[in-house]
């Protein structure tokens, strides 16, 4: 397996909703990494974990909240967010979080959020 | 920090054409380089990456090219088919980081 799962695909949400973004990896990956990617521009880094502890927070609101359960899943919990939160949210993976030749991230294929 | 840029934000080729992408780096400590290729609906798929050690790099019709002095990366596409349509990212790593920091994107259409 080498592939980034990430489910919903889609999601519709209000401002007062609590929804989760999930995310799976089985290639024995021990780094992962959320990004937020705005129409017509390039993914922006929002957290990365690396052996399941958060290592960076691109100082995110708090209304987003991550989590990594164990080393092949990670999730974004949301919460009151706002209409400009509207993205696609990708989700990536990478053996170690030294990012090198022999490390290179694979992508998900995101998870687009709108909120309304 | 680190920023890249795209000299262009679009380009258009005929099929069959060589394209080239080109992108600029802010930060001389950058060590790393990786050309992503996004098409709709999709997330970044990886081309081909670049350390900052070498000037050169080939792949399957692709082809990098580092030019530290000017901070220049180039993304070389032979022979340009339909299914290399995409928006296409350059990414930089600085030494030390532990994130990518991306260029702004060129999207490549091909015409018939």
């Amino acid at each position: 397996d080498t592939e980034v799962t990430q489910t919903p695909k889609h999601l519709v949400m209000g401002m007062t909703n609590k929804k989760s973004l999930k995310c799976e990896q089985h290639m024995g990956h021990r780094a992962m990494y959320w990004y937020k990617q705005k129409a017509k521009k390039p993914p922006e880094l929002m957290f990365v974990y690396s052996y399941e502890k958060l290592s960076i927070n691109e100082s995110v609101p708090s209304r987003f909240s991550p989590e990594c359960p164990n080393s092949s899943l990670l999730n974004l919990h949301l919460h009151a967010l706002q209409p400009e939160d509207s993205a696609l949210y990708l989700c990536a993976s990478s053996p170690t979080s030294q990012i090198s030749g022999a490390n290179v991230l694979t992508f998900g294929a995101g998870s687009r959020l709108t909120v309304l | 920090g680190e920023s890249v840029g795209l000299h262009l934000p679009t380009l258009s080729v005929q099929e069959g054409d060589n394209s080239i992408i080109n992108c600029a780096y802010s930060n001389s400590a950058s060590d790393y380089f990786i050309w992503y290729k996004q098409e709709s609906g999709k997330g970044p798929q990886f081309i081909i990456d670049i350390r900052s050690n070498m000037d050169k790099r080939q792949g399957q019709r692709v082809t990098v090219l580092l030019n530290k002095t000017v901070k220049h990366l180039s993304l070389q596409i032979a022979a340009t088919q339909p299914g290399d349509s995409a928006v296409y990212f350059c990414a930089a790593h600085v030494q030390g980081a532990q994130k990518l920091v991306f260029g702004q994107g060129t999207r490549l259409t091909i015409n018939p």
